[in-house]
Order: C-alpha cells, then sequence, then structure tokens
C-alpha cells in the first residue's frame, strides 16, 4: 500500500523557474513531512521539513506548503539552478517512529541553463 | 564531524549467499536506522535500532536481520540471497530515537549486487 504519493515523477525546468513537486498522503496519523535531496551516488539528504501545525515554511529558495484537509503537501523551488538538478523525495512518519520514513517515489529534476 | 560510514561501498554476491553490512553512525548519535533502495520499489524502512534494541521494523522477511553494539555501530546481515535484493542499502543516525527534533542523517549506502 502507498501511503505517499508523489508526482511527477519527472521535471524539467530552465534556470531562474520554479520548480514544484506534490505529495498526498493518507495515514492521518502521519505527522512530520520531510523532503530529500538525493544526488547520484549519494544518500538522500534533509532539505527541509515542515509539521500540520503550520501551511508554509521556507528556507531560502525552498518553501513546503502543507493542506492538512487536502492531505497534501508540496515543494517549490524558488529561481531554480543547475545546482539543483537532483531527485526529490517527500516522505512523512508518525509520532514516536520519526526515523521509520515513508517515502514517495521521487521526482527527478532537471534544471536546465 | 564525520558522516555516516557504510562499508563496504558496492560489493556483488551470488544467490543463496549471504552478506553483511556495517554502518558507523555520527559521533554521538545513538539512533540507527536502515533502508533499502531499489528503483522498482524506491525507499523502503528495513529497521530501526537504538541502544543495541530494535524499535521498529519494516515489512520484510525474517532473512533481513541487524544489529547494534553498545558503541552504537550496527550491522545488517541479508541470508539466502536473492536476485530481487540487489540495492542500494542505506543506513541513517540519529541522535536519538524518541523526540521530535533530530536530523536524521543518511549514509552513502552500500551497493548490492546479487548474479
Amino acid at each position: 500500500q502507498q501511503q505517499v504519493k508523489q508526482s511527477p515523477q519527472s521535471l524539467i525546468v530552465q534556470k531562474g523557474g520554479i520548480s514544484i513537486i506534490n505529495c498526498a498522503y493518507e495515514n492521518t496519523a502521519f505527522d512530520y513531512f520531510p523532503w530529500y535531496q538525493q544526488f547520484p551516488g549519494k544518500g538522500p539528504a534533509l532539505l527541509i521539513a515542515i509539521r500540520p501545525d503550520v501551511s508554509e515554511k521556507k528556507e531560502g529558495r525552498f518553501t513546503i506548503s502543507f493542506n492538512k484537509s487536502a492531505k497534501q503537501f508540496s515543494l517549490h523551488i524558488m529561481d531554480s539552478q543547475p545546482g539543483d538538478s537532483a531527485t526529490y523525495f517527500c516522505a512523512a512518519s508518525r509520532a514516536g517512529g520519526y526515523n521509520k520514513l515513508i517515502f514517495g517515489a521521487g521526482t527527478r529534476l532537471a534544471v536546465h541553463p | 564531524k564525520a558522516g555516516v560510514t557504510q562499508t563496504p561501498r558496492y560489493l556483488i554476491k551470488t544467490r543463496g549467499q549471504q552478506v553483511t553490512l556495517s554502518c558507523s553512525p555520527i559521533s554521538g548519535h545513538r539512533s540507527v536506522s536502515w533502508y533499502q533502495q531499489t528503483p522498482g520499489q524506491g525507499l523502503q524502512f528495513l529497521f530501526e535500532y537504538f541502544s543495541e534494541t530494535q524499535r521498529n521494523k519494516g515489512n520484510f522477511p525474517g532473512r533481513f536481520s541487524g544489529r547494534q553494539f553498545s558503541n552504537s555501530r550496527s550491522e545488517m546481515n541479508v541470508s539466502t540471497l536473492e536476485l530481487g535484493d540487489s540495492a542500494l542499502y542505506l543506513c541513517a543516525s540519529r541522535e536519538s530515537a524518541g523526540g521530535t527534533t533530530g536530523e536524521l542523517f543518511f549514509g552513502e549506502g552500500s551497493r548490492l549486487t546479487v548474479l
């Protein structure tokens, strides 16, 4: 059972554009929603995370928007750069189980110069 | 501060063999988790250890096992290897098991190929 659905599977954006990746979850017990960035040959690295008590969180060019009623959250990358080209994973976990992340399928982002 | 270290980085085994992968967490981190990453199934949680005790286990067969030592280092073992076990096995560490703070740091993984 896929508990976190991520779209799109791949995304091509021009340099300077906005990259948007969407995720939807099913389990209302989830209360921690991180986004991870993974470069080829590397492990995933935490990019930004949000909890359901806020609707938006911004860190630099990266913003998470969270819609608790719709059980959806999204990652916006503003002013996308070629160095942002990577695979992005959304994830979710339950209280007390923050090491047991349920990951989305991933989005391969390519930012063209 | 050194990151999460996994060894070996690459290995090739044949069906029926067993394999042991090792993980050294970030200094001071006491919680270690293991994930399997494959193109078809994505990133899937295997198990989590804290203070030498397994706290959580994912939906994997009993051929997959792990343990944690008193120095927080962890190993995972896969017995009777199958072709479908070919994957990148990722170890992640965190300062503690509970609470609501603390980032989960991943290592670069051990890439296992089963022939």
